[in-house]
Order: C-alpha cells, then structure tokens, then sequence
C-alpha cells in the first residue's frame, strides 16, 4: 500500500522559505508525477506544483516564480520550497501522486497534511 | 488556465435524500479529465470518480460521475451519514491542474 508523509517546520517567519518533504513509501517514484497542494484554513484546494519521476517540473502560474520542487530517488522524497511567505501562505500543505505516462491522472494518493503557520 | 465553479456553495438534505452537486468549467475539459474528491473535517480529499464517470477502486455505487465539455454532475443517490462532507472537482486535462471551490454536504 502506497503511503505518503509530509513532513517539515509547522512555522515560517514572514519573507523566509518554507521547505516541505514528503516520503513514499510501499511503492516506487517511478512513473508519477509528485504534486503538492494546500488548503488554506477553511478554504478551498489550490494545487502548486509537480515533479515528474524524470525530474521535469509545472508549476501553478500564480507561484511559479517562488516554487521550487526537487526529487531525491535514492530516498524515494521529494521536497518543496517557497519563498518569501506571507501569511497568506499559511495552509495545509499536501503532497499527492498522480499517475503519468503520456497524459494526466487525478489524484489517487495523498499525505494526510502537515499545517503550515506563517507568523513572527 | 481552466477556472472550475461548483453550486451550489453548501447543499441541506436528509439521510436518504438524493444529492445533485454541479461543476462547470470555463473551458472545454479536455478527454473529460475531470476528478470529484470527497474531504471529511481533518482528513486529506479522497479520490471518489475520475474520467467524469468512472468509479474509484472501494467507491460505493451510490455515486455516480456524469458530464463532459464544461458541464459535469456528481450524484449520490441516497446519501448516507457518512456523505455529509465537502465535495471538490477537479481538472486534469491541461498542464496547469486546477479544482472547485466545493461544495458542503450537510445535513439538514
């Protein structure tokens, strides 16, 4: 059974980088496409981003210029970085696989969360 | 970018009642790519339909996915108490991967 586990710092500093890593585990990185998406308190699902197992990457347009993702085969992770938070980047942040060769899939498996707090 | 507008915002049944939550794209969705999730208060969203219409693996019948183009239906037939929750949909037939706001299942 494929299990994901988001983990990282549950509180950023205005204007610093929040890193993110998510580990598979129960199965291989290889061929999916590794997504992750937050949910802001009380709101909606906005996805950021993906790495393909190739490495390739898409972000969503409205984060592009901060987004950062990176995949560590070897640890079977992969890792999320955004810059220069705000308080509006305050969210649940989920990582999700995504089935992918030569066209999209929904979501099949998530990470149960990690919170996100931005504020000094 | 593919803009997904769910409605109604919230929807009041009962137990037994028979749920008709609508998801419209501003763009045609291309192949009929387009997911529904379910998401219960502290748990991620699970995968309930994909391909607008297809049942995910352990879905019970009483849901049903139908729609294509930018119009697109989910259904549940006889809602249970363990429906009430938040449905989301979501695209996945351009590079730039896009979901509704939701729509609230509650019980009335």
């Amino acid at each position: 059974q494929v299990q994901l586990q988001e983990s990282g710092p549950g509180l950023v500093k205005p204007s610093e980088t929040l890193s993110l890593t998510c580990t598979v585990s129960g199965g291989s990185i290889n061929p999916y496409y590794w997504n992750w998406i937050r949910q802001p308190p009380g709101k909606g699902l906005e996805w950021i981003g993906y790495i393909y197992y190739s490495g390739s990457t898409n972000y969503n347009p409205s984060l592009k210029s901060r987004v950062t993702i990176s995949l560590d085969t070897s640890k079977n992770q992969f890792s999320l970085k955004l810059s220069s938070v705000t308080a509006a980047d305050t969210a649940v942040y989920y990582c999700a696989r995504m089935e992918g060769i030569g066209s999209y899939s929904p979501f099949d498996y998530w990470g149960q969360g990690t919170l996100v707090t931005v504020s000094s | 970018e593919i803009v997904l507008t769910q409605s109604p915002g919230t929807l009041s049944l009962s137990p037994g009642e028979r749920a008709t939550l609508s998801c419209r794209a501003s763009l045609s969705v291309y192949s009929s790519s387009l997911a529904w999730y379910q998401q219960k208060p502290g748990q991620a969203p699970r995968l309930l339909i994909y391909g607008a219409s297809s049942r995910a693996t352990g879905i019970p019948d009483r849901f049903s996915g139908s729609g294509s183009g930018t119009d697109f239906t989910l259904t549940i037939s006889r809602l249970e108490p363990e429906d009430f929750a938040v449905y989301y949909c979501q695209q996945y037939g351009s590079s730039s991967l896009t979901f509704g706001g939701g729509t609230k299942v509650e019980i009335k």
